[in-house]
């Protein structure tokens, strides 16, 4: 069974700081993988997605790359702005359209 | 827009009523989902359907109901809800296994 960890779990940085948010699992057989944002109260925003034949994607200040023979993926987001506060989580698609999502990373970003 | 649309957004009821929350889509998907979100267990799938008429169990299927007669509709349905149904419900769609998932707005569910 598909076991998805972030780390961390939360975390704090001053605005404008380079950043880097990971996610692991366990299942290298994957259709694709997918980070979304979370804010509160609201759904879920598609970030990135990354198929299972690519290395890495890129939207602006984000860039999303995966590693499937480690079983890993980082986020990073560049020059970070308040606005980019919120939860952040990954989700890794396998057969029968399943995701399979990480708990998230819970980002505040300080003025 | 392009839109996955939840109703209603909030919902309080009691044991044992059921309910209903409708889940559309105005992007033509052949995939939906449903998923419940709970403090500590993340994200879970409930249901999720290939296409018309064709539905299969998620993870955490047990108490829910759902059906697929029309492509953009994919209701879940609780036919006796108990309070550890207590959740934010999502649904989501995606135009083909391995594409990009679209979720709605959520659904907050208090069941007393």
């Amino acid at each position: 069974k598909q076991e998805v960890t972030q780390i961390p779990a939360a975390l704090s940085v001053p605005e404008g700081e380079n950043l880097v948010l990971n996610c692991s699992f366990t299942d290298s057989a994957i259709y694709n993988l997918q980070w979304f944002r979370q804010d509160p109260g609201k759904g879920l925003t598609s970030l990135l997605l990354i198929q299972s034949s690519q290395r890495e994607q890129t939207s602006g200040r984000l860039n999303a790359s995966l590693d499937k023979s480690s079983g890993r993926s980082t986020l990073y987001i560049a020059a970070s702005q308040p606005g980019d506060s919120a939860t952040y989580l990954c989700a890794l698609e396998t057969s029968g359209s399943r995701l399979t999502f990480g708990e998230g990373t819970q980002l505040t970003v300080n003025p | 827009e392009a839109q996955v649309t939840q109703n209603p957004r909030y919902l309080i009821t009691v044991t044992g009523k059921k309910l209903t929350v409708t889940c559309s889509q105005n992007m033509n998907h052949e995939y939906m989902s449903w998923y419940r979100q709970d403090p500590g267990l993340g994200l879970r799938q409930i249901y999720y359907s290939m296409n018309v008429e064709v539905t299969d169990k998620g993870d955490v299927p047990e108490g829910y109901k759902v059906s697929r007669k029309e492509k953009r509709n994919f209701p879940l349905i609780l036919e006796s809800p108990s309070p550890n149904q207590t959740s934010l419900y999502f649904c989501a769609s995606s135009f083909s296994a391995g594409g990009r998932w679209y979720f709605g707005a959520g659904t907050r569910l208090s069941v007393l």
